[in-house]
């Protein structure tokens, strides 16, 4: 079966220091990935997607960045941390190919989150 | 550009029927779906549309009409712990962007005694 790892759950930065949160998707290949940003009480923002190794897209320009070591980490850091950066983070898996969920390949799989509180 | 719209919130009793809408803005379209949140968890699953019509599980159904740039998620016979907020979420962009998401920003459903 399939799962996702994010870490860590919950952590209080203070601005201008660095950050970096890691994803990690076991029992799956070739994995779409995605960082989302949900502020409170408010929707989902995409921050970052990825289709292999390497290959990163992002969609909002800030002091965010991520980035794909293996084919099954995801990573996104800053360099410095701004007020504006707190939320809730949520990592996201799509299965390709062969290795699909329950529900098929349109299923997003998330992350359990980091909450993330700047100072 | 793009956007999902969607009532921010919605009440309902225990036992009754609700019906979330989701209409959409979008220059490319793969398919609608549906996800609930509960207060400080993750999203999760709900529902998938890539054609018009109904899809039904369980006591959840969703409808989307890609003429009218609509869907809906329909919740019966409602129970307590459906008590969550529901993002609706267009596809809009194909396999070489990883089908990325945009979710709507979500309806707060309350289910009352």
């Amino acid at each position: 079966s399939q799962t996702i790892h994010q870490w860590p759950a919950t952590l209080v930065q203070p601005v201008g220091s660095p950050l970096s949160l890691e994803c990690t998707v076991e029992g799956t290949s070739n994995p779409n990935l995605y960082w989302y940003r949900q502020a409170a009480g408010r929707g989902l923002q995409l921050l970052f997607y990825s289709v292999g190794i390497g290959q990163i897209s992002s969609e909002v320009p800030q002091n965010l960045s991520a980035s794909r070591p293996q084919d099954r980490q995801f990573i996104l850091s800053s360099k410095k941390l701004l007020l504006s950066d707190s939320g809730f983070y949520l990592c996201a898996w799509r299965g390709t190919g062969l290795s699909v969920p329950t529900g098929g390949a349109n299923v997003l799989t998330f992350g359990a989150g980091s909450r993330l509180t700047v100072l | 550009g793009q956007s999902l719209e969607q009532p921010s919130e919605v009440t309902a009793v225990e036992g009754a029927i609700v019906q979330i809408n989701c209409t959409y803005q979008t220059s490319g379209f793969y398919g609608l779906s549906w996800y609930q949140q509960h207060d400080g968890g993750a999203p999760t699953f709900l529902s998938y549309n890539g054609l018009d019509g109904l899809e039904e599980t369980g006591r959840f159904s969703s409808f989307l009409s890609r003429s009218d740039s609509y869907g809906y998620l329909l919740l019966q016979e409602l129970q307590m712990k459906d008590s969550a907020s529901y993002f609706c979420a267009v596809r809009a962009r194909g396999p070489d962007s990883g089908y990325a998401l945009n979710f709507g920003k979500g309806t707060s459903l309350l289910v009352t005694p």
